[in-house]
């Protein structure tokens, strides 16, 4: 079955970097588009990013574009979350999750890890 | 960007009762090519990731329970829940896929 394992979350300071990283499992990762969702501390879920299973296509929130990077290894089958610049308003819980369609990265997800936590504070 | 508004921001229902989720859209999610809503609905329960339950704004997805249903077309959705069971005690979130940024209502707590 489908598995993904995210790892990388701790405490960075305001202004560092931070590299998240999903190990993926159980489907053809490289026919799949894949995203970040973060979840704040008691909020609802914001979508971070998405890269189309050619890595070819990238789209950002505006909340990160210009700071965090998404990218894909197929060969390994892991996503990754480049994040730069950090600050306080990303402090949270970062899923990756996988898109249902082949056919299209615009679309639902089917599969979620179980997330890692991200703190930024000084 | 589409903006999601889900109504109420929480509900209390009895077991065994039902529960209605409304999902309002900004602009229609409606592929008028394919005539599709681009519309699916989520579970959270506390400590766990989000579960897909419904895509194409009424499909459910393998291994939901048939008490769960969708509706609604266009800027208009609902998540209905009947037969409501203890285990159902969650926050449900509608999402559009129509195009980026992929967006997602607030959420709406449901408790016994």
């Amino acid at each position: 079955q489908v598995q993904l394992v995210e790892s990388g979350g701790g405490v960075v300071q305001p202004g560092r970097s931070l590299r998240l990283a999903c190990a993926a499992s159980g489907f053809t990762f490289s026919n799949y588009g894949m995203h970040w969702v973060r979840q704040a501390p008691g909020k609802g879920l914001e979508w971070v990013a998405l890269i189309s299973g050619d890595t070819k296509t990238k789209y950002y929130a505006d909340s990160v574009k210009g700071r965090f990077t998404i990218s894909r290894d197929n060969s390994m089958n892991t996503l990754f979350l480049q994040m730069n610049s950090v600050f306080a308003d990303d402090t949270a819980a970062y899923f990756c999750a996988k898109g249902k369609r082949e056919e299209s990265y615009y679309s639902d997800l089917d599969s979620w890890g179980q997330g890692t936590l991200v703190t930024v504070s000084s | 960007d589409i903006v999601m508004t889900q109504s109420p921001d929480s509900l209390a229902v009895s077991l065994g009762e039902r529960a209605t989720v409304n999902c309002k859209s900004s602009q229609s999610v409606l592929y008028s090519s394919n005539k599709k809503n681009y519309l699916a609905w989520y579970q959270q329960k506390p400590g766990q990731p989000p579960k897909l339950l419904i895509y194409w704004a009424s499909t459910r997805e393998s291994g939901v329970p048939d008490r769960f249903s969708g509706g609604g077309s266009g800027t208009d959705f609902t998540l209905t829940i009947n037969n409501l069971q203890a285990e159902d005690v969650a926050v449900y979130y509608c999402q559009q896929y129509y195009n980026t940024p992929l967006t997602f209502g607030g959420g709406t707590k449901v408790e016994i």
